[in-house]
Parts: C-alpha cells; sequence; structure tokens
C-alpha cells in the first residue's frame, strides 16, 4: 500500500524557516517524480514544487522560487521542502504527493498534510 | 500563470447529473490533454478521480466522466450520491516553466 507521510510543519515567525519531510512507503520511491501541493484555509489547491526521481529536474512555483527548495534523499525514501523567507501567506497544509509513473501526468497518491503557520 | 477557472459551486438532486466546468487557456488546458481532477472531503487529502482528461483509475466509480473541448475541460458526475458531496479541483499541466496549474475548486452540495 502506496503511504506518504508528512511531518515538520508548526508555528513559524515570519521570515523565517521550517523544513518539512515526507516519508514515503509501498512503492519503489526511487523511480518516481515527488511533489509538493499546498493549500491555504479555506482556500484552493495551489503547486508548489516538484522534484524528478533522480533530482536531475527540479520546478517551483514563483510564488516560492527563491525561497523553498526541494530535495529527496533516495536512499531513505524522503522527499524534503526547505522553506525560507516565510511570509503570511505562505501558511497552509502542506501535502506530499507523488507523480504517476510513465508521462507522471498525475498526482495518484497523497499524504494527509502538514500544517504550516506563519505568524508573529 | 492564473489558476483555472471553476463555479464556486453546483448542486444537484440524488439520482441527477451535474457537470463541472474547468477553463483555462491555450497554454493550458488547451495545448495538453493532461487535466486530472481531484475531489477532497472536508479535512481530508485530495483524491484522484479523472486522469488524462477522461481515464478513470482504478476504483473510480463509472458515474465520473471527463472531457475536453478547446481550453475548457469538464467533470461530470451521474447518478448523485450524497458521498458526491465534496469540493472538486481541476488541474492541468502549464509547461515546462509554470509544470502545474489548479482550478479554484467547486463545492458540490448533494440537495
Amino acid at each position: 500500500e502506496v503511504q506518504l507521510v508528512e511531518s515538520g510543519g508548526g508555528l513559524v515567525k515570519p521570515g523565517g524557516s521550517l523544513r518539512l519531510s515526507c516519508a514515503a512507503s509501498g512503492f519503489t520511491f526511487s523511480s518516481y517524480s515527488m511533489n509538493w501541493v499546498r493549500q491555504a484555509p479555506g482556500k484552493g489547491l495551489e503547486w508548489v514544487s516538484s522534484i524528478s526521481s533522480s533530482s536531475s529536474y527540479i520546478y517551483y512555483a514563483d510564488s516560492v522560487k527563491g525561497r523553498f527548495t526541494i530535495s529527496r534523499d533516495n536512499a531513505k525514501n524522503s522527499l524534503y521542502l526547505q522553506m525560507n523567507s516565510l511570509r503570511a501567506e505562505d501558511t497552509a497544509v502542506y501535502y506530499c504527493a507523488r507523480s504517476s509513473g510513465g508521462s507522471g501526468s498525475h498526482f495518484d497518491y497523497w499524504g494527509q498534510g502538514t500544517l504550516v503557520t506563519v505568524s508573529s | 500563470q492564473s489558476a483555472l477557472t471553476q463555479p464556486a459551486s453546483v448542486s444537484g438532486s440524488p439520482g441527477q447529473s451535474i457537470t463541472i466546468s474547468c477553463t483555462g487557456t491555450s497554454s493550458d488546458v488547451g495545448s495538453y490533454n493532461l487535466v486530472s481532477w481531484y475531489q477532497q472531503h472536508p479535512g481530508k487529502a485530495p483524491k484522484l478521480m479523472i486522469y488524462e482528461g477522461s481515464k478513470r483509475p482504478s476504483g473510480v466509480s463509472n458515474r465520473f466522466s471527463g472531457s475536453k473541448s478547446g481550453n475548457t475541460a469538464s467533470l461530470t458526475i451521474s447518478g448523485l450520491q450524497a458521498e458526491d458531496e465534496a469540493d472538486y479541483y481541476c488541474c492541468s499541466y502549464a509547461g515546462s516553466s509554470t509544470l502545474w496549474v489548479f482550478g479554484g475548486g467547486t463545492k458540490l452540495t448533494v440537495l
């Protein structure tokens, strides 16, 4: 069974940093691209970042470019999101999501999310 | 890159059919057959319902179907059931820079 479990969320002050983790199990992690998608309270989904299976290709939404860094450790079956210079508008539930195999045309499995609150 | 446009809400009675539209541009929905749809119940993670425009993952009811015409994709739910009440989001590939763009979401109410 595919499982994605996020951790690392919490309360942080504006300008602060936080590192999210996503532990994957039930599939060959090193064969899949992975993603972070966030959802502000009461709002819709927003794609944040994607990383290819071997970390060769990395993409960011304009809203986080230069502040967030996505990475992965295939030996540990883990995905990370380093978030720096956090702003109030980064407050959201952050989901880890797997890209489908093959074309990677969709997000086929999602974690339960971890809440990040940016507030003084 | 702007979000895809969805109606804020739709409603229907049990047994009826509803359609949720998702309008993008020639840079996303119109250029790629890579629209997916997600269902989200309150406090839960999104769940994939439709991918590549019209394909259903294993385990998803055949009451859910997808289509696309030009820059607009659509999700149709037939034979509405109480359990279908949820938020629905469309998502499209948007090219090698932006990569993915979501719709603003549609709240489905089953009357």
